[in-house]
């Protein structure tokens, strides 16, 4: 069965400073990764996936994600980080097929002036 | 609905008392999930449907816990006897085709507290 870490629980940023977050996989096929983005009292929201091909995928609000095969790793970032990207951040994956997603349990991104 | 909808919002509730929370899907996508957010514990899967095949109950930690999907639309999460233990985010989901490689449309959740 898969299986997601993201080590680090709580990362703080200075606005306009570059982000990454970090996550690392467990599967033994090539795996469908995403990243989810929960915002205060808000629902999840997709920001990217990878299926296949390009290993960096580009998401929305400006976020990008590398797949490396080789550190099972797809970890997230972002080149400029704004007040409003303060969230929680999942990485999930998934095996395809008629099976559920796995998520990691969460990065929180504090934003500081 | 426009997107996926869940009742109640919050829920408060008495040590052994039984829950019924309510998931209705975006229209048209045959999978469903359940998933609980407990703090510091990430995302936790209980029970995955998809279209008319058997659930996935593999997430289920007791067996205080069922879901069922009716009419391959509206489903109901129940936990009977509730614990203190039980008190999450309880989180629904819903996506087109098949599940792990599908986007997931998620709901704004339950917030289940058991006193």
């Amino acid at each position: 069965a898969q299986s997601v870490t993201q080590p680090d629980i709580h990362i703080t940023v200075s606005e306009g400073a570059s982000l990454e977050l970090r996550c690392n996989y467990s599967y033994g096929a090539t795996p469908y990764l995403f990243w989810y983005v929960q915002s205060p009292g808000q629902g999840l929201q997709l920001l990217l996936k990878y299926f296949s091909g390009d290993t960096l995928v580009q998401g929305i609000k400006g976020f990008e994600a590398e797949f490396k095969r080789s550190q099972s790793s797809f970890n997230l970032r972002k080149p400029s980080v704004h007040w409003s990207d303060a969230a929680e951040y999942f990485c999930a994956v998934g095996a395809g097929g008629n099976t559920p997603l796995v998520f990691g349990k969460g990065t929180r991104l504090s934003v500081i002036a | 609905g426009a997107g996926v909808s869940q009742s109640p919002s919050n829920k408060v509730t008495e040590k052994g008392k039984d829950v019924e929370l309510r998931c209705d899907p975006i229209s048209g996508h045959t999978a469903l999930y359940w998933y609980r957010q407990s703090l510091g514990q990430g995302l936790e899967f209980l029970i995955y449907f998809q279209g008319n095949s058997a659930p996935d109950k593999s997430g289920l930690p007791s067996d205080r816990f069922s879901a069922e999907r009716t009419g391959g639309s509206v489903s109901t999460l129940t936990i009977q006897r509730t614990q203190q233990e039980d008190s999450a985010v309880y989180l629904c989901a819903s996506s087109f085709g098949v599940g792990g490689n599908e986007k997931l449309f998620f709901g704004s959740g339950t917030q289940l507290s058991v006193l």
